[in-house]
């Protein structure tokens, strides 16, 4: 079933700690995108993609950094994690010629720096 | 992408339709008119998509006037599960701007 996953889904970690968000998406899509959004309030687009070896940044500065290597994956490291990337991280993907602004998001990950 | 203005919040009770109306008046040609859903700890989901006049799905209808300076979600007899956030977007980029959303909470 084409799908889009997000692992983990909850990560609780110690300031100072390397970090990566895993996203894959079995859709074939050529767009991928990472937001962040604090409980309550609005999602900010941190990074996104066109294709494979294609990565930019979003519209709110972040200290992680993403790769993408293989069309499916996309995912986001943070090399020293603080106490202000505690956040949900959502990972989404779209495909040229569908619907526009149709975007597929995976579960999201919530994360905790102590 | 085209600044969108919606309400913050609104109150509803099962069996109603709501319609919640979104603003923008400085859209483009090419521009189209999407509205995602999200629920409490889950990633948005697409809910309808428009350009002009009407459209409507299993979920939703979207009505957008003539000048496309605004658009309405209608929600046919809400129940409890359709409690969410809901967005309005419009743009052709590929990178979307969710802004505040709609908080529509359907009450018993």
């Amino acid at each position: 079933e084409a799908d889009i996953y997000q692992t983990p889904r909850y990560l609780v970690i110690g300031t100072g700690k390397k970090i990566t968000l895993e996203c894959s998406q079995t859709m074939g899509h050529d767009k991928m995108y990472w937001y962040q959004q604090d409980p309550g309030m609005e999602l900010h687009l941190i990074h996104y993609s066109y294709g494979v070896n294609s990565t930019e940044k979003g519209d709110l500065s972040s200290e992680s950094t993403v790769s993408r290597i293989r069309t499916e994956h996309f995912p986001l490291t943070l090399e020293s994690a603080r106490p202000s990337h505690t956040s949900q991280y959502l990972c989404a993907s779209s495909g040229t010629g569908q619907t526009y602004n149709e975007q597929f998001f995976g579960p999201g990950t919530r994360l905790t720096v102590l | 992408l085209a600044k969108t203005t919606q309400p913050i919040s609104m109150d509803s009770y099962e069996g109603q339709e709501v319609n919640i109306t979104c603003s923008h008046n400085n859209i483009a040609t090419n521009d189209y008119i999407t509205w995602y859903q999200q629920f409490p700890s889950q990633g948005p989901r697409f809910i309808i998509q428009g350009y002009k006049t009407k459209v409507t799905n299993e979920v939703a209808s979207l009505f957008i006037p003539a000048d496309r300076k605004s658009s309405t979600l209608s929600l046919p007899r809400v129940s409890l599960s359709d409690t969410a956030v809901y967005y309005c977007l419009v743009g052709t980029d590929y990178k979307l701007s969710f802004g505040a959303g709609t908080t529509v909470t359907v009450r018993a």
